[in-house]
């Protein structure tokens, strides 16, 4: 059974810094699908990034950014210039195709101002 | 944030009481989701509909039951709950078929309390 793991389960940053949210996942397949999702303390969970395996190309959205190490099974999420709207609970979730949305168990994300 | 609705916010319900949750989603999509998430737990996949059929079932109770009359509209009867079913239960939808590869777009969640 594919896992994702998340092993921070509550990070702190400075506004205006950058913070770093790591995520790993174990599968033996090599195309598949990566995501981050964000749920603010209101619970509705928006998507942050999506990634596809077969893209060597990190995706980045405005100050969003991901580090994609398909050898090492891993990937982290960036923040910069981390605002107060950032605080949340970021998910790490991972996907084959036909096969349903695997979730790690999260990272609660404060931001200090 | 109201592509996807979800009512009531809250419930609390005794362990012989039915109540129903309700799901419908504006965004035109055509496959639909229940998750049941709870503290320091991934979420958990409860059912998945592509075009109101039923395409997974993660081998959730039979007391959970799960009805989509069309594209648009989602419920999860409840019937007989147990105090461990206390969580939030979200509802999700997306554009394609059900597969894990698309983007979903979730609701705010119902908090349930059973006690």
């Amino acid at each position: 059974a594919q896992t994702v793991t998340q092993s921070q389960p509550e990070m702190s940053v400075q506004e205006a810094e950058t913070v770093t949210l790591s995520c790993t996942y174990d599968t033996s397949e090599s195309d598949y699908y990566l995501f981050w999702y964000k749920q603010p303390p209101s619970r509705q969970m928006i998507l942050v990034i999506r990634q596809e395996a077969y893209k060597q190309q990190n995706a980045t959205e405005n100050r969003f950014s991901v580090n994609f190490q398909k050898a090492a099974k891993s990937f982290s999420l960036k923040i910069s210039d981390s605002q107060l709207g950032d605080a949340a609970m970021y998910f790490c979730a991972y996907a084959i195709g036909n096969e349903k949305l695997t979730f790690g168990t999260g990272t609660r994300l404060t931001i200090i101002p | 944030e109201t592509g996807v609705t979800q009512t009531p916010r809250h419930l609390v319900m005794g362990m012989t009481n039915k109540k129903s949750l309700k799901c419908e989603q504006h965004l035109g999509h055509n496959a639909m989701y229940w998750y049941k998430q709870s503290a320091k737990k991934p979420l958990e996949l409860m059912f998945v509909y592509n075009f109101k059929e039923q395409t997974e079932n993660n081998s959730v109770p039979s007391r959970f039951s799960p009805e989509c009359p069309n594209s648009s509209h989602l419920f999860l009867h409840l019937h007989t709950l147990q105090p461990e079913d206390s969580a939030l239960y979200l509802c999700a939808s997306s554009r394609g078929r059900g597969r894990g590869e698309e983007t979903q777009y979730f609701g705010p969640g119902t908090r349930l309390l059973v006690l």
